[in-house]
């Protein structure tokens, strides 16, 4: 078993519809949830970052944390052709030194 | 600031060459993360590093070597170049690793095809 596992669809939406992502992992010792996103041909950048359970909203984006299912995901209110990516969850624990365990990446397209 | 560098874009080795994928940043970030991203895989940490001189293997290290001489350069050395080690390489840094908050900011990647 993957000690993250997240669909990696892809998903193909309309303009302006609700996207839920998600992941789930399996190593209860994670206390730092993250989202990045990732252009086509580009390196990842953090679009959102959470600790312990939790919701946290920034614009558009909401992110969600239950540590008793393990179970995180990342919402994306209002999509636009320009949040087309690959969103991949990363995780890690308090004394990683930084060591961020990757999910395999969603691909998103929003179409206009 | 020009962030996090790396060179080259792309490159293509015959099975058995060797090479070194270059990364510097000029954050003064102590923390640089070597990565590799197959297709549906995500992304894989090689080697990390803490400080200057101080290295240490991540999750996939066979097959590479790492270097930490300046706090500005990471380099990521392949030795014998196999058709498994095809991928696209991310070197990322951070300030830190051990306070809770820890963006890592990565570098364009490199393009890397072992023939």
């Amino acid at each position: 078993q993957k000690e993250v596992e997240q669909d990696p669809g892809p998903l193909s939406v309309p303009e302006g519809a609700i996207v839920s992502l998600n992941c789930t992992y399996s190593n209860s010792a994670f206390q730092y949830f993250m989202w990045y996103r990732q252009y086509s041909r580009k390196g990842p950048e953090l679009l959102m970052y959470t600790y312990s359970s939790g919701n946290k909203e920034d614009g558009r984006f909401t992110a969600q944390v239950d540590k008793s299912s393990k179970y995180i995901s990342l919402f994306i209110r209002d999509s636009q052709p320009s949040d087309s990516a690959t969103y991949l969850c990363a995780m890690s624990w308090g004394t990683s030194y930084g060591k961020l365990t990757f999910g395999q990446g969603t691909i998103l397209t929003v179409h206009p | 600031n020009a962030g996090v560098t790396q060179t080259p874009k792309f490159r293509i080795l015959k099975i058995g060459q060797s090479m070194t994928l270059q990364c510097a940043q000029d954050m003064n970030h102590n923390y640089m993360y070597w990565y590799r991203q197959d297709p549906g895989m995500g992304l894989k940490l090689i080697y990390y590093s803490v400080g200057a001189g101080i290295t240490d293997k991540g999750e996939v290290p066979n097959g590479y070597n790492v270097s930490r001489s300046t706090t500005e350069d990471f380099p990521l050395r392949l030795e014998l170049a196999a058709p498994s080690q095809t991928s696209v390489y991310f070197c990322a840094s951070s300030i830190s690793g051990i306070v809770s908050y820890n963006e890592q900011f990565f570098g364009p990647g490199t393009r890397l095809t072992v023939l």
